[in-house]
């Protein structure tokens, strides 16, 4: 079975400053990882991802992403925060391919902007 | 390309009804999940469905059924409405089971009086 704990509920940054946000995961297989993000009264929008391959991920609006299998992380960072970037965001894992493909979230992090 | 719809966007129950949830997915794509969203319990998986057959089933009561059409447009019904069935409900698609991508709609706010 999978897991995926995000630390910190809430991250409050100031525009222009490093966006951080925490995920680790556990897999008894090879994980797939995803980072959604979701506005406000609007569903899931995918941000990016890692299947296989190179560990470090770009994704849309900026955002990045490294695969860690030795510290079973999946990080999520920006640059520079954009107040546009205020959501909340969910990682999630599957395990890859196989028949039990489901998606399994972690509780989220509302990130806030401040200008 | 249009992506994932759900129907209706809002709605509005009261306790031992019924429900019905519409959910249509981005062309081409066969697969389609339903997620529910609380405060409380974050995103869950409630099932999919691939070729009009359901192939994974979350933890939830048989009052939580689904079904998919030839067309793969999707359906869920949620029967003797419960308070506790207040929720986002999130439909999303994929080309087939084992691709790795799912893509979500705009979900469908449930409440339940």
């Amino acid at each position: 079975a999978q897991s995926v704990t995000q630390l910190g509920s809430h991250v409050s940054v100031s525009e222009g400053a490093l966006v951080l946000l925490r995920c680790n995961y556990s897999s008894s297989v090879p994980p797939y990882l995803f980072w959604y993000v979701q506005y406000p009264n609007q569903g899931l929008q995918l941000l990016l991802k890692y299947t296989t391959g190179a560990t470090l991920v770009k994704g849309i609006n900026g955002f990045e992403a490294e695969f860690k299998k030795s510290e079973t992380s999946f990080h999520l960072t920006k640059p520079s925060a954009h107040m546009s970037d205020a959501a909340e965001y969910f990682c999630a894992v599957t395990r890859g391919g196989g028949s039990n493909y489901k998606l399994t979230f972690g509780k989220g992090t509302l990130l806030t902007v401040n200008p | 390309k249009a992506g994932v719809t759900q129907t209706p966007r809002y709605l509005i129950k009261t306790r031992g009804q019924q429900v019905t949830l519409s959910c249509s997915p981005i062309s081409g794509h066969r697969s389609v999940s339903w997620y529910q969203q609380t405060p409380g319990q974050g995103l869950q998986f409630l099932f999919e469905y691939f070729s009009e057959t359901q192939r994974n089933k979350g933890n939830f009561p048989g009052r939580f059924s689904g079904r998919q059409f030839s067309n793969s447009r999707s359906e869920m019904n949620v029967s003797t409405l419960e308070l506790g069935d207040s929720a986002l409900y999130l439909c999303a698609s994929s080309y087939g089971p084992n691709t790795d991508t799912q893509y979500f709609g705009p979900g469908t706010r449930l409440t339940v009086l």
